[in-house]
């Protein structure tokens, strides 16, 4: 199925672990991004990537870390967890010619 | 980076016209405007976006003054699943890199019956 897709979609881990949060779209969009949306708020641009191995930083990066080997694929990785990384977490892909990013279905991430 | 200001909530009445208006009193002349819906427990969703005047789709309409300083998202007789917090931003791709964009805390919209 085309689109984009999160996984895990909850996850509860304790802190001082590393957690990975994946993020697949089908769509080959160059522009893909990770926000964090805490409850009650809007979103937080954690990081961005322009393209395969082209990554930048976003509002709030300090705690995470992303990679992009492929186009497709776009994990996060929280090196060590925090409680205050409890959070849900969105992955988006931009459609370049026309600006609009597509969302995948969030993962609820809860760090005890 | 572009800043956006926008009332924290409004409340309607179904059936009424529902204006929302989005200051930007910085935006760059690179920078497109774009709406986005959100529901509980869901990504942010694509609603409209425009450079300058007036862009109609068939869910809303967006009004740019020619200064482009302010937007006004309209929403033609709501219903109560037009409930959702509504973000505006601003930015887009720029020549060389990514002008960041920025949600802030959104309008959050009650339709009530």
């Amino acid at each position: 199925d085309a689109g984009i897709t999160q996984s895990p979609r909850y996850k509860i881990t304790e802190t001082g672990r590393q957690v990975t949060l994946m993020c697949h779209q089908t769509w080959s969009h160059s522009y893909m991004f990770w926000y964090r949306q805490d409850l009650g708020h809007g979103l937080r641009l954690i990081y961005y990537s322009a393209a395969a191995d082209i990554t930048d930083k976003g509002e709030v990066p300090d705690g995470y870390v992303v990679s992009r080997s492929k186009t497709e694929n776009f994990p996060l990785t929280l090196e060590s967890a925090t409680r205050s990384q409890t959070s849900v977490y969105f992955c988006a892909s931009l459609a370049r010619i026309s600006y609009e990013q597509y969302f995948g279905p969030g993962t609820r991430l809860t760090v005890t | 980076l572009a800043k956006t200001t926008q009332p924290i909530s409004m409340d309607s009445y179904e059936g009424q016209e529902v204006n929302i208006t989005c200051s930007h009193n910085n935006i760059a002349t690179n920078d497109y405007i774009t709406w986005y819906q959100q529901f509980p427990s869901q990504g942010p969703r694509f609603i409209i976006q425009g450079y300058k005047t007036k862009v109609t789709n068939e869910v809303a309409s967006l009004f740019i003054p020619a200064d482009r300083k302010s937007s006004t998202l309209s929403l033609p007789r709501v219903s109560l699943s037009d409930t959702a917090v509504y973000y505006c931003l601003v930015g887009g791709i720029v020549p060389g890199g990514y002008n960041k964009l920025i949600f802030g805390a959104g309008t959050r919209l009650a339709v009530h019956p």
